[in-house]
C-alpha cells in the first residue's frame, strides 16, 4: 500500500492554462505539506496544513492555491501556468505540526510547462 | 531564520568503504532538529536519520551516524559500509523548534558508490 500518493506523476501543459495535482496519505497523519524541488534539486517548502488548517504559507504567488478537503487529501491548484512554475512538486505528511516530525513524502509531480 | 548548506555538491565512496557528508546550518532559534534525507532516483524522499539539538548524544541508524556539533553549527553524516544502495542525493535540513515543521534544505550531495 502506497503511503503518500500524488496524481499525476508527469504533466506536461501549455502557459496559461490551469491545473490540479492531488495527494492522497493514508497513514493517519494530521498534517500535509506541499514543497517544490527547481531544476537544481533545490527543495523549499510551500504549504502545510494541519487537520484541514493551513499553518504554513510561504511565500509563493497566489496562483497557487492548496485546498485540503480531509486531513488525508491535500491538492494543489496552479492557475496561470508559467515557465518558471515547471518543477517536481512534492506532497509529505507527518503525524503531528511540531518540527521533530518525520515526514513521509510522495514520489513527487513532475511538471512541464511549455 | 535557517540556512543549511552543504558544501559537497558530488561525493564518491568505494562499496564498503565509509564516506562523510558535510552540512552546516544556521538557525536563530534555540530549539531545532536535524534531519538526513535520501533522494534515490526514484525521486522519492525518505528519512535517513534525525538529531535533536537539546541531546548531545548523535544519533546513528545501523549503518549511518551523525557527528553533531553544536557550537559549530555542524551536522556531517556518516555511511559505513556503504552499499551500491546508498547512491542517492542526500539533503540535510533543519526544522527550528516554532517552525510548526517547516524543513529548510541544503543544497544536496549526490552520492556516488563504486561497486
Amino acid at each position: 500500500d502506497t503511503a503518500v500518493s500524488q496524481t499525476p506523476k508527469y504533466l506536461v501543459t501549455q502557459m496559461g492554462n490551469d491545473k490540479s495535482i492531488k495527494c492522497e496519505q493514508n497513514l493517519g497523519h494530521d498534517t500535509m505539506y506541499w514543497y517544490k524541488q527547481d531544476s537544481k534539486k533545490f527543495l523549499k517548502i510551500m504549504f502545510s496544513y494541519n487537520n484541514k488548517e493551513l499553518i504554513i504559507n510561504e511565500t509563493v504567488p497566489n496562483r497557487f492555491s492548496p485546498k485540503s478537503p480531509d486531513k488525508a487529501h491535500l491538492n494543489l491548484h496552479i492557475n496561470s501556468l508559467e515557465l518558471g512554475d515547471s518543477a517536481v512538486y512534492f506532497c509529505a505528511s507527518s503525524q503531528g505540526r511540531g518540527p521533530q516530525e518525520t515526514q513521509y513524502f510522495g514520489p513527487g509531480t513532475r511538471l512541464l510547462v511549455l | 531564520a535557517q540556512t543549511v548548506t552543504q558544501s559537497q555538491p558530488e561525493m564518491s565512496v568505494q562499496e564498503a568503504e565509509t564516506v562523510t557528508l558535510s552540512c552546516t546550518y544556521d538557525t536563530s532559534e534555540s530549539d531545532y532538529y536535524l534531519f538526513w534525507y535520501k533522494q534515490p532516483p526514484s525521486r522519492q524522499m525518505i528519512l535517513v536519520i534525525r538529531q535533536e539539538a537539546y541531546k548531545q548524544q548523535n544519533a546513528t541508524e545501523n549503518r549511518f551516524s551523525v557527528n553533531f556539533q553544536k557550537a559549530a553549527k555542524s551536522f556531517s553524516l556518516k555511511i559505513s559500509d556503504s552499499q551500491l544502495g546508498d547512491a542517492a542525493m542526500y539533503f540535510c535540513s533543519n526544522a527550528g523548534g516554532t517552525s510548526y515543521g517547516k524543513l529548510t534544505f541544503g543544497q544536496g550531495t549526490i552520492l556516488t558508490v563504486h561497486p
